[in-house]
């Protein structure tokens, strides 16, 4: 298995709304990643989990929460967006040792209204 | 501030030549560098990886880096509409996890 599997593909949410979206791999990488891009914009790094344990948050809003209940999983929680947060957000994982570029999951396309 | 620059594009290559993305990056320590496709709509897939002087092939894609000038590119060799995507250049620092600075990107158009 070669996959980062990200859910939901699209959603949409109110800003008054709490929702969460997932990410999975099973490919034993220790190392996963959330970005957010938007249109015509390279992605930007909000989390990083190492071994579990969160190793960078950029500044990102509290309205933004990450979780990794374990090391194949991946979760963002979301609550009280604003519709400047909508975009595609992007789960990412590496093997957490040496050099290995990035495999990224499919994406979830955000609509907050 | 750690940059990354690329041309914006768009890159128009006629189908069967050499297409050729140029990136440029700040930050001498910079170890790990990466070209990722991403075709519109959809998330970046990983091409190529490179972390020594020189040049890495792997199939009709080059990579080739100078530490001493701060640049890095991709050669894409008999360029195909399919390869027609923005390019980002990533560069950064490993150990124990990636963290990479991307550029803006460079939109390649394979014109048949």
């Amino acid at each position: 298995d070669t996959e980062v599997t990200q859910t939901p593909k699209h959603l949409v949410m109110g800003m008054t709304n709490k929702k969460s979206l997932k990410c999975e791999q099973h490919m034993g990488h220790r190392a996963m990643y959330w970005y957010k891009q938007k249109a015509k914009k390279p992605p930007e790094l909000m989390f990083v989990y190492s071994y579990e344990k969160l190793s960078i948050n950029e500044s990102v809003p509290s309205r933004f929460s990450p979780e990794c209940p374990n090391s194949s999983l991946l979760n963002l929680h979301l609550h009280a967006l604003q519709p400047e947060d909508s975009a595609l957000y992007l789960c990412a994982s590496t093997p957490g040792q040496d050099n290995y570029g990035y495999t990224f999951g499919s994406g979830t396309r955000l609509t907050v209204v | 501030q750690k940059e990354v620059e690329q041309n914006s594009g768009p890159l128009s290559v006629p189908e069967g030549a050499i297409a050729s993305l140029n990136c440029t990056y700040s930050d001498r320590v910079s170890q790990s560098f990466f070209w990722y496709r991403q075709y519109s709509g959809k998330s970046p897939e990983l091409i190529m990886s490179i972390y020594s002087n020189g040049d890495k092939e792997d199939g009709r894609f080059t990579a080739q880096l100078n530490k001493a000038s701060q640049y890095v590119s991709l050669l894409i060799r008999d360029s195909q509409p399919s390869d027609s995507a923005t390019y980002l250049c990533a560069v950064g620092l490993s150990g124990g996890y990636q963290k990479v600075t991307f550029g803006t990107g460079t939109k390649l158009q394979v014109i048949p």
